[in-house]
């Protein structure tokens, strides 16, 4: 599986646009970008996937690269609820297939 | 809809006994995924069900075990507790449509061993 890396920490201003980083340089052409958060342990929260195209929904956007070595997670409008470990992976999409979740960015948001 | 759910919330056990744990999963999905998570440490995969069906497990021993029932839901049990076993265990389901999987979590059981 390809390897994921994130910044450690973020803070951020409440209200405003939280942009997480990741990078996937080693990524395969089958394999997808998912992020997933994870509050106060609680169960890990589904974000949001993409292959190559950007991917929008109710929770975030998914900018990624055009070779798609990186990635960036866009919360447009951060709320204090926002605070959680937000993990990136690159996995396929085929049935079985474990995640593996790395260090994460740990978000915090201010207020 | 409602989504993945876990009994019990907590559970505490002392060395020794056993534990069974619940899942239910979304209504539609047949798979059910099972990941242990300790203390500041990230997932671990346990074991993977999809129709009835156990397909997978990570390297876990077999004191861990489990199964999936004919209406998807799901049991994990662990048989001789032992103190390192004190972790969050999470549920997560999914189904397969257009080729992609994606896996849903429940809010998982908190185990203490004693």
């Amino acid at each position: 599986d390809a390897k994921t890396t994130q910044p450690t920490s973020m803070d951020c201003a409440e209200g405003r646009a939280a942009n997480l980083p990741c990078n996937h340089s080693t990524i395969s052409g089958n394999e997808y970008v998912y992020w997933y958060r994870q509050i106060h342990s609680q169960g890990p929260q589904y974000i949001i996937h993409g292959l190559k195209n950007n991917e929008t929904n109710e929770m975030a956007s998914l900018i990624i690269t055009e070779d798609r070595k990186s990635s960036t997670l866009i919360l447009p409008h951060a709320t204090l609820r926002d605070t959680a470990v937000y993990y990136c992976i690159v996995r396929p999409t085929w049935a079985g297939n474990m995640l593996t979740f790395g260090g994460g960015t740990r978000l915090m948001v201010k207020p | 809809e409602a989504g993945v759910t876990q009994s019990p919330t907590h559970l505490i056990k002392t060395r020794g006994q056993q534990a069974t744990l619940r899942c239910s999963p979304i209504s539609g999905h047949t798979s059910v995924y099972w990941y242990q998570q300790a203390l500041g440490l990230g997932l671990q995969f346990l074991l993977w069900y999809d129709e009835g069906e156990e397909r997978n497990r990570g390297n876990f021993p077999p004191r861990f075990s489990g199964r999936q029932f004919p209406n998807y839901s799901s049991e994990l049990n662990v048989n001789a507790l032992e103190l390192e076993d004190s972790a969050l265990y999470l549920c997560a389901s999914s189904y397969l449509t257009g080729g992609l999987e994606t896996q849903y979590f429940g809010p998982g059981t908190r185990l203490l061993v004693l």
